[in-house]
């Protein structure tokens, strides 16, 4: 089974601080997603990375950057976390052109 | 500019009837289909899938319809359980993009 693992289930992050959220595929796929879900708006999409040291951004990627060092492992930077970013942030990964994987998660509340 | 949407926040049903979920799109390009579901707390899950070139694709309880010159689809699940009490998405691609665009959600809420 494919396995997406986030780092954090729930976060608690003061306004102004530097916000790392880590996410891991073990199932050697191509493509990694940072979406964020917000009721009434669905799950809008940040950035998306097709390899290695590639970025792209999504729909909604002010506020956010991205790393993607190694294959397997596709990391979401807040750089200075503001309030309007608490909200359900999920991250999935994808062969070319199937279905999207999820991990579980990161409920995180800015203070 | 919601390219896909979910017309309907929330849908009840009775335990055993069907369960009917929308999904209408604006771009007539898109040729992959997905429905996923999820539980609060928890990442949405892969259900069922459609490639443009059908216009059906049926799993267990669970059948998809896509109407391209409606540019819709629909998720339709029979007999409804009550633990498929969740909110549902829908999600559209373009080949070679490797990018999903997710409808708002529906709640489906199946009464026992």
């Amino acid at each position: 089974d494919v396995k997406v693992t986030q780092s954090s289930r729930y976060l608690v992050k003061r306004t102004g601080e530097k916000v790392f959220l880590e996410c891991v595929q073990d199932m050697d796929h191509e493509n990694m997603f940072w979406y964020r879900q917000d009721p009434g708006l669905g799950l809008r999409l940040i950035y998306f990375s097709y390899d290695v040291k590639m970025k792209e951004k999504g729909d909604i990627p002010e506020g956010y950057s991205v790393s993607r060092e190694k294959k397997e492992r596709f990391s979401l930077i807040l750089e200075s976390a503001s309030t309007n970013q608490t909200s359900m942030y999920l991250c999935a990964s994808t062969k070319w052109d199937t279905e999207a994987f999820f991990g579980q998660g990161t409920r995180l509340t800015v203070v | 500019d919601q390219q896909v949407k979910q017309n309907s926040p929330s849908l009840s049903v009775q335990e055993g009837r069907i369960s009917i979920l929308n999904c209408d799109y604006t771009n007539s390009m898109f040729d992959y289909f997905l429905w996923y579901k999820k539980y609060p707390a928890e990442g949405p899950t892969f259900l069922i899938s459609i490639s443009s070139i059908k216009d059906k694709n049926e799993d267990g309880r669970f059948t998809v319809f896509l109407n391209k010159s409606a540019k819709h689809l629909s998720l339709h699940i029979v007999p409804s359980q009550p633990g498929d009490s969740a909110v549902y998405f829908c999600a559209a691609s373009l080949s070679g993009t490797y990018k999903y665009i997710f409808g708002t959600g529906t709640r489906l809420k199946v009464l026992a």
